[in-house]
């Protein structure tokens, strides 16, 4: 069944680096998500992107989409200790009103 | 305002109570989420309201129960629950054919 596999699993690096995340899918979708979920603020949706945009840009966030190579990606730039949390790509399912969540990417930023 | 909130953040039970969860919202969004959340994994969809009618149960056990008794109100009744079901409980909206959902904080749901 159709769900966004993520790659890495964890990550961990140092504040004002650089953190890219990947998500790859089986079955064609008409749309992408990201969503991030900390203990502070929950889960929160960040950027969504549609099959026809190849990229898209929110503040410090960067999201690509290869609908060829059916996988996106979600890059963080000059991260912060505040961006430490898990990162999950979210796919729409046929018939409206569900989605799926990915694994999720769990990103340590150390200060 | 663009929050939902969701009450209580906490509840411990034992497995012959009942208790319920609630989700509120009032962003006009007139669909709403139920989700299951285990620790370390990600979100699992247990029900979708869609104009206060229940439109998907994603094959969860009759032990949850959900209601929505209005555009802005969602709950999720819980009765002779089991240890394994302690987990996040995750309430969302969306307006109807749009994809982005706004999230509660959740509740922590503990079963003894």
């Amino acid at each position: 069944s159709q769900q966004g596999e993520e790659d890495p699993q964890a990550l961990s690096i140092q504040e004002g680096e650089n953190a890219t995340m990947n998500c790859s899918y089986k079955t064609s979708i008409n749309n992408l998500q990201w969503y991030r979920q900390n203990s502070g603020r929950g889960l929160v949706h960040l950027i969504l992107i549609r099959s026809n945009e190849r990229e898209k840009h929110s503040g410090r966030l960067r999201v690509t989409l290869d609908t060829s190579k059916k996988s996106s990606s979600l890059l963080i730039t000059a991260s912060r200790a505040a961006d430490t949390a898990s990162y999950f790509c979210v796919l729409p399912r046929a018939g409206g009103f569900k989605t799926i969540f990915g694994a999720g990417t769990r990103l340590f930023v150390k200060a | 305002d663009t929050e939902v909130t969701q009450t209580p953040k906490h509840l411990v039970m034992g497995m012959t109570n009942k208790k319920s969860l609630k989700c509120e919202q009032h962003m006009g969004h007139r669909a709403m989420y139920w989700y299951k959340q285990k620790a370390k994994k990600p979100p699992e969809l247990m029900f979708v309201y869609s104009y206060e009618k229940l439109s998907i149960n994603e094959s969860v056990p009759s032990r949850f129960s959900p209601e929505c008794p209005n555009s802005s109100l969602l709950n999720l009744h819980l009765h002779a629950l089991q240890p394994e079901d302690s987990a996040l409980y995750l309430c969302a909206s969306t307006t109807t054919g749009e994809d982005t959902q706004y999230f509660g904080p959740g509740t922590r749901l503990t079963v003894l």
